[in-house]
């Protein structure tokens, strides 16, 4: 089946230690995007690839950064996690203009 | 400025019942609306969708209704199963694939 991946599903980190989160999708969508969602809120977008170009919102902080090496895997780099960036990071994708498709989530802790 | 509101943070409804969900929105912009179902530790699931150019969009127990005028969508499920439990995320767009949600809203289904 097409679908979104998303690894680990958890993540353990500590303060200041970086950590990388993976989504890949066969799904052969051209956009790719990456959500922080935080208990009982929306989930924020952070940034979306379309195709290889970069999108930043211009909220997301400096300590997030994103790579999309290929058409299938997207890496959200988290440089310094502080203790307010646990939340679930969420992966989607969508071509054009159309729905955008998520994975599962990875909840990330930072002790 | 939250551009799209879910008013209701939490619904209770009897199996077998209607359960009728509640968007509304600010941005006249917006031409593409959806509406996500989240259980707990999982990434969002596309349930509907429906274009500025429609009223209504039905799928099974599920019809979207849009009106544009009001700037008020609802999703209403009928009839309504315990399965059906989880939160229910609106969202809306304008073309260029940004998604704006809702804060949620979380639907219990009573046997």
């Amino acid at each position: 089946d097409a679908m979104v991946i998303q690894n680990p599903r958890y993540q353990v980190t500590q303060f200041g230690k970086p950590v990388t989160l993976s989504c890949s999708q066969t799904l052969n969508h051209n956009v790719m995007y990456w959500y922080q969602q935080k208990s009982s809120q929306a989930p924020k977008l952070l940034f979306h690839y379309y195709d290889k170009d970069f999108n930043n919102e211009a909220d997301t902080p400096d300590n997030f950064q994103s790579r999309r090496p290929n058409t299938s895997f997207c890496f959200l780099d988290i440089r310094s996690p502080g203790l307010g960036d646990a939340a679930m990071y969420l992966c989607a994708t969508s071509r054009v203009t159309d729905t955008q498709y998520f994975g599962p989530g990875t909840r990330l802790t930072v002790l | 400025d939250q551009q799209v509101k879910q008013n209701s943070p939490s619904l209770s409804v009897q199996e077998g019942r209607i359960s009728i969900l509640n968007c509304d929105y600010t941005n006249s912009m917006f031409d593409y609306f959806l509406w996500y179902k989240k259980y707990p530790a999982e990434g969002p699931t596309f349930l509907i969708s429906i274009s500025s150019i429609k009223d209504k969009n039905e799928d099974g127990r599920f019809t979207v209704f849009l009106n544009k005028s009001a700037k008020h969508l609802s999703l209403h499920i009928v009839p309504s199963q315990p399965g059906d439990s989880a939160v229910y995320f609106c969202a809306a767009s304008s073309g260029a694939q940004k998604l704006v949600f809702g804060q949620g809203t979380r639907l219990t289904i009573n046997p």
